[in-house]
C-alpha cells in the first residue's frame, strides 16, 4: 500500500526558507524508475508543478521559481524534501508530494498523492 | 513552456447527460493526463496516457486525442462525478496543468 504524507511549518514569514518533508511508504526511492514530485495549489486555484527527484538523484525544477527550489531525498528513511528560499505571500498554498508512475517510454504521471500540507506566508 | 487551455472553465450537467471537456496544448504532447479533484481533497489520477482509466475509475469515463487537442468525456453524468478536472502534460518540463474545469450537477 502506497502512502505519502507531507509535513511543514504551517506558517512562516516573508523572506524565510520553507522546508517541506514528504514521508512515504509502500515504495522505495532507491528502486530503479521511482520518483517523487512536489506540486502546489493556492487556495481556490489550479495546480503548479514544482520539482521532481528520481531514484538516481536526477532532479528537475520549474524554472518559474528562479532557482529558489531545492529537492532532495533520504532513501534510508523513505523521505523526500523540498526547500523554497525567500518566500513571500505568493507562496501561500497547499503543497502536495506525489509518487511518479513510469508507465512506458516517455510516459509518467503522479499516481499517488499525499493529503497536502497548508503553508501560509504572512508577516 | 507548454500551456494547456481547458474548456469550459465551469459547467453543469444533469444526471445521465454526456459531458465533454477539451484541453488544447500550445505545442504537441505525446500523452494527456487527467486528474479529478473534489473540494478539500487531493487530486486523483483519472486518465493516463490519453485514454487509459486509472484504477477504480468507472468506464463511463473516457479520454481521447493527439497532438495538441485532447478531450475527456463522461458518457452519462452521475452525481458523484461533480468535481474539478485538470489536464496535465509530461512531454516537456516544466510540467504543466490546465486551469481546471469545475463540473457541477444540475
Amino acid at each position: 500500500q502506497v502512502t505519502l504524507k507531507e509535513s511543514g511549518p504551517g506558517i512562516l514569514q516573508p523572506s524565510q526558507t520553507l522546508s517541506l518533508t514528504c514521508t512515504f511508504s509502500g515504495f522505495s526511492l532507491s528502486t530503479y524508475g521511482m520518483g517523487v514530485g512536489w506540486i502546489r495549489q493556492p487556495s481556490g486555484k489550479g495546480l503548479e508543478w514544482l520539482a521532481n527527484i528520481w531514484w538516481d538523484d536526477d532532479k528537475y525544477y520549474n524554472p518559474s521559481l528562479k532557482n529558489r527550489l531545492t529537492i532532495s531525498k533520504d532513501t534510508s528513511n523513505n523521505q523526500a524534501f523540498l526547500k523554497i528560499t525567500n518566500v513571500d505571500t505568493a507562496d501561500t498554498a497547499t503543497y502536495y508530494c506525489a509518487r511518479i508512475a513510469w508507465t512506458g517510454y516517455n510516459a509518467y504521471y503522479f499516481d499517488y498523492w499525499g493529503q497536502g500540507v497548508m503553508v501560509t506566508v504572512s508577516s | 513552456e507548454i500551456v494547456l487551455t481547458q474548456s469550459p472553465t465551469t459547467m453543469a450537467a444533469s444526471p445521465g447527460e454526456k459531458v465533454t471537456i477539451t484541453c488544447r496544448a500550445s505545442s504537441s504532447v505525446s500523452y494527456m493526463y487527467w486528474y479529478q479533484q473534489k473540494s478539500g481533497a487531493s487530486p486523483k489520477p483519472w486518465i493516463y496516457e490519453t485514454s487509459k482509466l486509472a484504477s477504480g475509475v468507472p468506464d463511463r469515463f473516457s479520454g481521447s486525442g493527439s497532438g495538441t487537442s485532447y478531450s475527456f468525456t463522461i458518457s452519462s453524468m452521475e452525481t458523484e462525478d461533480a468535481a474539478t478536472y485538470y489536464c496535465h502534460q509530461w512531454s516537456s518540463t516544466p510540467l504543466t496543468f490546465g486551469s481546471g474545469t469545475k463540473l457541477e450537477i444540475k
